[in-house]
């Protein structure tokens, strides 16, 4: 099992650009979440995915946005980069309906806005 | 809505001393708590969860915790650690039969030295 694989790793953007980052889920896993993890910071929410519809959103702006595919693997978008985007972007994979409590973690992808 | 609190930022410690990295939380709703890990860019690593019953959860590298609901606390605790332990530690909070989100800290960073 190759648990919950992200892609790409790193990449640099610059201001006002548009990004696209991509997810896969730990097979069986049905359910997608996003998290964001300034420096310094813990990973805060930003949206959850579950039967290709958004399930639940933290508080990020519209700029932020996300898709699920029929295969589960989801994408998260933003448009309008800023400086303050720069971040590790981390997608976790769970069963629907166990919560966090069974939520497993990818290797992130690394955003530089310059 | 849920908050963590992760007391220290920095905890440093030598090799083979005893080692509480300390976390508070505030629901309104009964809580899911855990302890993730983090290795440098690295995603998270769940290293112990408590879900119900017994209030003290081990993790399998020797790391426990203990959940007390009166002092609103999930410490996690080591009784040796090894230079392999540094890393950033997270403690988070989802809300039981709601919200599927997990809610983090703002990490410790432990560093063992020799």
């Amino acid at each position: 099992d190759a648990g919950v694989t992200q892609s790409p790793t790193h990449l640099i953007k610059t201001r006002g650009q548009q990004v696209t980052l991509r997810c896969s889920p730990k097979s069986g896993h049905d359910t997608v979440s996003w998290y964001q993890q300034a420096l310094g910071q813990g990973p805060q929410f930003i949206f959850q995915y579950y039967e290709e519809e958004e399930r639940q959103r933290g508080n990020f702006p519209d700029r932020f946005s996300g898709h699920q595919f029929p295969n589960y693997s989801s994408e998260l978008n933003v448009n309008a980069l800023l400086l303050g985007d720069s971040a590790l972007y981390l997608c976790a994979s769970s069963p629907v309906g166990v919560g966090g409590t069974e939520a497993f973690f990818g290797q992130g992808t690394r955003l530089t806005v310059v | 809505a849920q908050s963590v609190t992760q007391l220290d930022s920095q905890v440093p410690v030598f090799e083979e001393a005893p080692v509480e990295l300390r976390c508070n939380y505030s629901s309104s709703v009964s809580v899911y708590l855990f302890w993730y890990v983090q290795y440098p860019n690295q995603g998270l690593q769940l290293l112990l969860k408590y879900l119900s019953g017994s209030t003290l959860v081990e993790s399998i590298n020797g790391f426990e915790a203990e959940f007390n609901k009166s002092q609103t606390s999930f410490h996690l605790r080591k009784p040796s650690v090894h230079i392999s332990d540094t890393a950033e530690y997270f403690c988070a909070v989802s809300g039981v039969g709601g919200s599927e989100k997990l809610v983090f800290g703002k990490g410790t960073k432990l560093t063992v030295n020799p």
